[in-house]
């Protein structure tokens, strides 16, 4: 079993909708990432978790939200989705202790999101 | 604010030939530098990192970076690649300007040619 297992692996909605993503990891680790790939753009951090209590704002965070139910699970939300949200959203966590500490990311195979 | 240039967005190479994978970050103080690959329909998975130590960092499947302070550069080389190499390759950093966040470039799509 995967690591870290996002769902759905795809998704295709409607402009207004309500969407989740969902993340689940059995590795243990505290951190925990949202990232958005466009092509020619890389990766950009959406939104990250240290701890179940600690949410924090990344680059691209408007018109998306968390929740952090549990060290294990971290969802990430779109109220009301609009087609420039279409792109491969992936999770990732991290096995780091502390700061200064260099630091793993372990990524889910991500979810393809479609916004019509 | 931190940021990462991968300076060819595709490199096609024909299998055994040698290739590199040029990456540039900005940063004035120490961090740490890492390069991921991705496979087609796969999430991201690390090739290596530097941490500190030896600037020549060897990772999995045959693939090394030297880091160079001075350049502020971090490129990826393998003397020999395989088709099974063909995947996109991101280069990234933590720490600087960044502070805790993993900072990725906008990668770089190797295609080995048979």
């Amino acid at each position: 079993d995967a690591d870290v297992t996002q769902t759905p692996r795809n998704r295709i909605t409607k402009t207004g909708k309500r969407i989740m993503l969902e993340c689940s990891q059995t590795k243990g680790h505290d951190r925990m990432y949202w990232y958005r790939q466009d092509p020619g753009l890389g990766l950009r951090l959406i939104y990250y978790s240290f701890d179940v209590k600690d949410i924090n704002k990344g680059e691209i965070s408007d018109g998306y939200s968390v929740s952090r139910q549990a060290q294990a699970k971290f969802s990430l939300s779109l109220e009301s989705a609009i087609p420039n949200q279409t792109a491969l959203y992936f999770c990732a966590t991290s096995d780091s202790v502390g700061p200064g500490v260099g630091e793993k990311l372990f990524f889910g195979s991500g979810t393809q999101l479609s916004v019509l | 604010a931190q940021s990462v240039t991968q300076l060819d967005s595709q490199v096609p190479v024909f299998e055994e030939a040698p290739v590199e994978l040029r990456c540039n970050y900005s940063s004035s103080v120490s961090v740490y530098l890492f390069w991921y690959v991705q496979y087609p329909n796969q999430g991201l998975q690390l090739l290596l990192k530097y941490l500190s130590g030896s600037t020549l960092v060897k990772g999995i499947n045959g693939f090394e970076a030297e880091f160079n302070k001075s350049q502020t550069s971090f490129h990826l080389r393998k003397p020999s690649v395989h088709i099974s190499d063909t995947a996109e390759y991101f280069c990234a950093v933590r720490g600087g300007t960044g502070g805790f966040k993993t900072i990725f470039g906008a990668g770089t799509r190797l295609f080995v040619k048979a």
